[in-house]
């Protein structure tokens, strides 16, 4: 156990929906970064958060936003959403979000969209 | 730019055979970081190792053990006397760049140990 939680374990929904994925770091841990694992596309970064700022953004769609509250935790936003939005979505938190950092990851959100 | 290349897709062992996972990586820094995940048919991916570039010491932790060299830009991982239970996915990544902060997967690796 990595001390990362993420719910829900499982999500599905069908195509136009918008979906929230939420995410709680391990404690301790001021950033937290979030990744799409696909068949075809592999695990990506979309975006990661510092201390509720945005840090760096990496494949994320306009579709998909995301925030930190100042509790820390995380949530995901997903709209209109697209067979292809089907994927495992992780969250990972780290102390600092620096390269000497090492990403504890959650156990994932699965979004199975229709 | 970086990138990180698992050549081989699927291993398949029989037990107690020792099995070596496959990690070459591409980036400009000097200064950068590996990283090695399993992630078993549960689906969670669970940290390894991590090794920094100006630290090429190879390490064994149980039954793992590692092999970087920076000449060659590889990133080995080895398992003795495998189990069913290491079954998995293996994924290397790579850490590089001043102003980056994601990681950068491969592929991954997917390891069948049969009984």
């Amino acid at each position: 156990d990595s001390g990362v939680t993420q719910t829900p374990k499982h999500l599905i929904t069908a195509t136009g929906q918008r979906v929230t994925l939420r995410c709680s770091p391990r404690s301790g841990d001021l950033s937290v970064y979030w990744y799409q694992q696909s068949l075809d596309q592999g695990l990506q970064f979309l975006i990661q958060y510092y201390n509720g700022e945005e840090r760096a953004k990496g494949n994320i769609l306009e579709r998909f936003s995301a925030q930190q509250f100042p509790d820390l935790h995380s949530e995901l936003n997903l709209s209109s959403l697209e067979l292809g939005d089907s994927a495992l979505y992780f969250c990972a938190s780290s102390v600092q979000g620096a390269r000497t950092d090492t990403q504890y990851f959650g156990p994932g959100t699965r979004l199975t969209v229709l | 730019a970086q990138k990180v290349t698992q050549a081989q897709t699927e291993i398949s062992v029989v037990e107690k055979e020792d099995v070596t996972l496959d990690c070459v990586y591409e980036t400009r820094d000097t200064t950068y970081y590996l990283f090695w995940y399993k992630q078993p048919p549960s689906g969670e991916l669970v940290f390894l190792i991590r090794r920094n570039s100006f630290d090429e010491q190879n390490e064994i932790s149980g039954r793992y053990s590692w092999n970087f060299q920076k000449s060659t830009s590889s990133f080995n991982f080895t398992i003795t006397a495998s189990q069913v239970v290491d079954s998995a996915v293996y994924f290397c990544a790579l850490y590089s760049g001043a102003g980056s902060y994601q990681l950068t997967f491969g592929k991954g690796t997917k390891l069948s140990v049969i009984p």
